[in-house]
C-alpha cells in the first residue's frame, strides 16, 4: 500500500521568492508521480508527470524531481507570483492489473504568495 | 490535454433522496474511472474503481450499496449516492485514463461536484 506525505501543510511566501514543496512515499515500486494544483473548490489542474525511469520533468517555471530510493519527489516553483497561491498536491501512482494506474494523493501544501 | 467533464458541478438534495453525477471522457475512451471523495481542507480519498463492463472495485470502507457506480460505456461513470444523509455531504471528484496506446499512465480530473445534502 501507498502513503503519500507533504509538508509542510501550508506555506507562505512573498512573491518572487522561489517555491520549494515536498513530498514523500513509502512504496519505491512507484508507477509514477503526479503533482496537482486545486484552487478552493474547484477540481484538480494536473502540472507535471514524472515517470518511474524519469528523474525530474519541467515545464515553463516548473520543475519537478523524483528520487525512488529515498521516496521523495519536490516540486519546485521559481519566481512566484500571486496567481500560485493554491493548493499543491502530490500523487503516487502503483500500478495495479487491469486498472492501469491507482493514485493515493498526499494532504497537500497550501501555498499563499504575498504580493 | 485530454478532459473529463462532470455534471452537476453542484447539487442540493434533501436528506432521503438520490443523487446520480455522472463523469464522461470527452475526447478520449477511458475503459477504468476512478471515483474520489474530499473533505473540506483534506485531500483526495479513494472511494472506488469504475470498469467499464464490469462491477466496480470499492476500497475498503466504503458501501458499496450506499454509492451506486455504473460505468456502461468507454466515456461514461456515474455515481450515485442513495438515500443521502447529512455526512454524505463531501466534494465527490473522477478521473480517467485514457486507454490509447500512447497512454503515460497520466490521470485525468474532472471538476468535481460538490453534494449538499439538508
Amino acid at each position: 500500500k501507498q502513503e503519500v506525505t507533504q509538508i509542510p501543510a501550508a506555506l507562505s511566501v512573498p512573491e518572487g521568492e522561489n517555491l520549494v514543496l515536498n513530498c514523500s512515499f513509502t512504496d519505491s515500486a512507484i508507477y509514477n508521480l503526479q503533482w496537482f494544483r486545486q484552487d478552493p473548490g474547484k477540481g484538480l489542474t494536473s502540472l507535471l508527470l514524472i515517470q518511474s525511469s524519469q528523474r525530474e520533468q519541467t515545464s515553463g517555471r516548473l520543475n519537478a524531481s523524483l528520487d525512488k530510493s529515498s521516496g521523495r519527489s519536490t516540486l519546485y516553483i521559481a519566481a512566484s507570483q500571486p496567481g500560485d497561491s493554491a493548493t499543491y498536491l502530490c500523487a503516487g501512482g502503483l500500478r495495479i492489473k487491469a486498472a492501469g494506474n491507482k493514485l493515493t494523493f498526499g494532504g497537500g501544501t497550501r501555498v499563499l504568495v504575498k504580493p | 490535454g485530454a478532459v473529463v467533464s462532470q455534471h452537476p458541478s453542484r447539487v442540493i438534495c434533501k436528506s432521503g433522496t438520490s443523487v446520480k453525477i455522472e463523469c464522461r471522457s470527452l475526447d478520449f475512451q477511458a475503459t477504468t474511472m476512478f471515483w474520489y471523495r474530499q473533505f473540506p481542507k483534506q485531500s483526495l480519498m479513494l472511494m472506488a474503481t469504475s470498469n467499464e463492463g464490469s462491477k466496480a472495485t470499492y476500497e475498503q470502507g466504503v458501501e458499496k450499496d450506499k454509492f451506486l457506480i455504473n460505468h456502461a460505456s468507454l466515456t461514461l461513470s456515474t455515481l450515485t449516492v442513495t438515500s443521502a444523509h447529512p455526512e454524505d455531504s463531501s466534494f465527490y471528484i473522477c478521473s480517467a485514463k485514457d486507454r490509447g496506446p500512447t497512454n503515460t499512465g497520466e490521470l485525468f480530473f474532472g471538476e468535481g461536484s460538490r453534494l449538499t445534502v439538508l
